[in-house]
């Protein structure tokens, strides 16, 4: 079966832009994640959905923001990027609403800010 | 909070060397525990996994037991392949998690023929 899929995989914009990233999920799963993947700060957790509702959400200004669609892909949307936004970005489904059988994830789109 | 503490990297073995990465947790509910794989340019790829105390989690010559008394779940494979060169990642989730993993930094592995 098809696995989780990011697009697009790279990205560059200026700062003060803003992007918008995709992620379709497996099928079936009704949970996605996104995280955020720097080196210096290891992976944060962005924020979580749910059936088409944010359950938990990280510790990120406002300017990050999500959202689900009624066949579970997602969208997440940064604004007015900044360079320390540059990171990869990680997606996430999950099967069940426990996450006790795991993520799996997708390749990540990478995101250049210059 | 719930955490994850992972041994430091980076770690370099020979090929056929055992492989031992210390992953220890902190949890105030009763955590389900992972081992992630990252190869470069990828996303991170389920290892192993274990749900409960004792249970232990085993995958491609991988495998990590859950010790409750130790509050750890510490990564072994007996003889490592340059094949198993990656990033490797602890994690915890629990109900108590907010529907969230907490991941540990990770531990980039390489292996040399």
């Amino acid at each position: 079966k098809a696995g989780v899929t990011q697009t697009p995989r790279y990205l560059i914009k200026t700062r003060g832009q803003q992007v918008t990233l995709s992620c379709s999920p497996i099928s079936g799963h009704r949970s996605v994640s996104w995280y955020q993947q720097t080196p210096g700060q290891g992976l944060q957790f962005l924020f979580e959905y749910f059936s088409e509702t944010q359950r938990n959400k990280g510790n990120f200004p406002g300017r990050f923001s999500g959202r689900q669609f009624s066949n579970s892909r997602s969208e997440m949307n940064v604004s007015t990027l900044e360079l320390g936004d540059s990171a990869l970005y990680l997606c996430a489904s999950s099967l069940d609403a426990t996450l006790n059988y795991g993520y799996t994830f997708g390749s990540g789109t990478r995101l250049t800010v210059v | 909070g719930d955490s994850v503490t992972q041994m430091e990297g980076p770690v370099t073995l020979s090929e056929e060397a055992f492989l031992t990465i210390n992953c220890t947790y902190t949890a105030t509910g009763y955590p389900s525990l992972f081992w992630y794989v990252q190869y470069p340019g990828e996303g991170l790829q389920l290892l192993l996994k274990a749900t409960k105390a004792d249970d232990k989690g085993s995958n491609k010559g991988f495998e990590a037991t859950y010790r409750k008394e130790t509050t750890s779940f510490h990564l072994e494979k007996g003889s490592v392949q340059v094949s198993d060169s990656a990033v490797y990642f602890c994690a915890l989730s629990a109900a108590n998690t907010g529907n969230q993993f907490y991941f540990g930094t990770g531990t980039s592995l390489t292996v040399i023929p």
